[in-house]
């Protein structure tokens, strides 16, 4: 029973290009959400999905940032045109249904911009 | 707006001593709360949920409180080790489903 898989890990683009960062949640999972941690700050939320639906994207800057959680196949955050401020930690999690079920994290993707 | 502030920022304690590390929230209306661990360059690794009904839950040398009419949680964690030294997120669970976190305590525990 596989935990919530994010890849890749780390990576790494110059900028100006696009970031694709992938999200598969814990099997029976329905519900992804996305938050973005920056050096010495504190975990952001950034966007709620289920199957199809964007829920809550509230936290979601206005350009760039894009959010999809298709019916077959991981969720993706893709940034595009990224620029330095961008580098960050960023952490999916999943819940099986809305409420008070609590959250499984991935272990994140690291995107650094040079 | 939830907010969610942890105090201390650092800790730093001998090994095997008890420890208390706090957390506050400023909107009562909770569906849980969270413990995390995250080690250095690493992911979340979830500790205790306390659901809003809840007073506390027990895992091990770990044990946390849920006192929601005051909008506060402590972990508490006895016999400390040095294993234990990481950063410890709290994180709440509004009903719109966002969890908002603190900004975390970062522990260090002296061999």
């Amino acid at each position: 029973n596989a935990g919530v898989m994010q890849n890749p890990r780390h990576l790494v683009r110059r900028r100006g290009q696009e970031a694709r960062l992938r999200c598969s949640p814990m099997k029976g999972h329905s519900h992804v959400y996305w938050y973005r941690q920056l050096p010495e700050e504190g975990l952001k939320f950034m966007v709620y999905l289920q199957k199809e639906n964007i829920i809550d994207e509230s936290g979601m800057p206005k350009e760039r940032f894009s959010a999809e959680f298709p019916k077959e196949g991981p969720s993706i955050l893709r940034i595009q045109q990224v620029v330095r401020g961008d580098s960050a930690a960023y952490f999916c999690a999943s819940s099986p249904k809305r409420g008070n079920y609590g959250y499984t994290f991935g272990s994140g993707t690291r995107l650094t911009v040079v | 707006k939830q907010e969610v502030t942890q105090i201390p920022a650092a800790l730093s304690v001998p090994e095997g001593e008890n420890l208390v590390l706090n957390c506050s929230f400023t909107d009562s209306a909770i569906y849980n709360l969270q413990w995390f661990r995250q080690d250095p360059g690493k992911g979340l690794t979830s500790l205790l949920l306390i659901q809003s009904s809840q007073r506390e839950q027990t895992s091990g040398r770990l044990n946390a409180s849920l006192d929601k009419s005051s909008g506060r949680s402590t972990l508490y964690i006895a016999a400390s080790q040095p294993g234990d030294s990481a950063t410890y997120l709290c994180a709440v669970s509004n009903r719109d489903d966002k969890i908002i976190f603190g900004k975390g305590t970062r522990l260090h525990i002296l061999p």
